[in-house]
């Protein structure tokens, strides 16, 4: 039991051009969903708290016009990179909030732009 | 938010147990103590979680004086394959879940 997903798994991207990121709850519902971001030899860094039906509370240095984040139902969030650009390179991480305690990460997708 | 401190790496051989203790010391009342695993370019895996006591389950043990101002995870028995980052995380003490990532263990397992 709790599985989280992500799609795609691995994603290459011109300069300029927005990528989608997916990340499912398969086994559970999860109002709250987290989008983490982590750089190579680093640790995770929270981007942004995900929550269904309202808008996503971003941590202090993270663009929100840069990173959008719906979460229109109790199974799927996505992060949108608007833009792109090389210095967006990195693995983003997300995790559904199973309860009210317990976070379950997802495998990540691995960002590169080119 | 409560801070973990962790050591930044430990080293050992296949077959020993290891014991990673973490401090918290700023924990509040209602924080649990959770534990993950992560492999390089992999989401972390949940190991482990407790709030005061002693936790164990199939793959660890987690142990947590009444001051909960610490904790210990206990890997019985190492293997190779147990070579990764493990974090030790609370939660952020204002009830919204968020989970601030340290720079957690870097545990080698040699043969």
């Amino acid at each position: 039991g709790a599985v989280v997903s992500q799609h795609p798994s691995r994603v290459i991207c011109k300069s300029g051009t927005s990528v989608k990121i997916e990340c499912r709850s398969l086994d559970f519902q999860a109002t709250t969903m987290f989008w983490y971001r982590q750089f190579p030899k680093k640790s995770l860094m929270l981007m942004a708290t995900s929550n269904e039906g309202s808008k996503a509370t971003y941590e202090q240095g993270v663009e929100k016009d840069k990173f959008l984040i719906n979460h229109a139902s109790l199974t799927l969030s996505t992060l949108t990179v608007t833009s792109a650009h090389p210095e967006d390179s990195s693995f983003y991480i997300c995790s559904a909030l199973a309860g009210t305690d317990t976070q379950y990460f997802g495998p990540g997708t691995r960002l590169t732009v080119l | 938010l409560a801070k973990t401190t962790q050591p930044i790496s430990m080293d050992s051989y296949e077959g020993q147990e290891v014991n990673i203790t973490c401090s918290h010391n700023n924990i509040a009342t209602n924080d649990y103590i959770t534990w993950y695993q992560q492999f390089p370019s992999q989401g972390p895996r949940f190991i482990i979680q407790g709030y005061k006591t002693k936790v164990t389950n199939e793959v660890a043990s987690l142990f947590i004086p009444a001051d909960r101002k610490s904790s210990t995870l206990s890997l019985p028995r190492v293997s190779l394959s147990d070579t990764a980052v493990y974090y030790c995380l609370v939660g952020d003490g204002g009830g919204y879940n968020k989970l601030i990532f340290g720079a957690g263990t870097r545990l080698a397992v040699h043969p």
